[in-house]
């Protein structure tokens, strides 16, 4: 199974500043990445998928980047919605292994 | 719209048995592989199970192969989970989760989430 470890646990942020997350695999999944965010008592929303590519309706202010076995979320100028944790999720060969999460919390 | 409304959640003591639902909507239902997936309180997400569009393509995590099954009804847009021999490291909400288009390896819709709880 891969493994998939996201850095930090908590990141500090004040609203309009910049945030930057880590996910890091155990070992290649090419492309093969998404990040989620998620709300106290809602479900995961889909931000990016294929490592960069934005999902619908996601604001430009979110950018993925990364490939191989390093993959960073950015999101440039943190509005007070944005305050949430994010997952990173692979695939690989017919199994989907999430990290544990960063809470962006503020500042 | 997209709408994913899990149901069957409950309290189910440890050995016992239960049904999940999630009744699905606002999509041509037969042509995505659906997943459940949970997380336990204060914890991560956790891949359970996919299936594909037609029912084929069957895939569990270590954590649930031999005790909990999968399937759909593409006629009721409906898909399910059969969880038996339940633990008490089962509990966990359970999301049904479409794929998105094109892919099977992402997650684009989720429901809400229905809370299982396996206690004595």
């Amino acid at each position: 199974e891969i493994v998939m470890t996201q850095s930090p646990a908590t990141l500090s942020v004040s609203p309009g500043e910049r945030a930057t997350l880590s996910c890091r695999a155990s070992q290649s999944v090419s492309s093969n990445l998404a990040w989620y965010q998620q709300k106290p008592g809602q479900a995961p929303r889909l931000l990016i998928y294929g490592a960069s590519t934005r999902a619908t309706g996601i604001p430009a202010r979110f950018s993925g980047s990364g490939s191989g076995t390093e993959f960073t979320l950015t999101i440039s100028s943190l509005q007070s919605e944005d305050f949430a944790v994010y997952y990173c999720q692979q695939y690989n060969n017919w199994s989907w292994t999430f990290g544990q999460g960063t809470k962006v919390e503020i500042k | 719209e997209v709408q994913l409304l899990e149901s069957g959640g409950g309290l189910v003591q440890p050995g016992g048995s239960l049904r999940l639902s999630c009744a699905a909507s606002g999509f041509t239902f037969s042509s995505f592989a659906m997943n459940w997936v949970r997380q336990a309180p204060g914890k991560g997400l956790e891949w359970v199970s996919l299936i594909g569009g037609s029912g084929g393509n069957i895939y569990y995590a270590d954590s649930v192969k031999g005790r909990f099954t999968i399937s759909r009804d593409n006629s009721k847009n409906t898909l399910y989970l059969q969880m038996n021999s339940l633990r008490a490291d089962d509990t966990a909400v359970y999301y049904c989760a479409k794929v998105l288009l094109g892919t099977h390896y992402y997650f684009d819709y989720w429901g809400q989430g229905t809370m299982v709880t396996v206690s004595s």
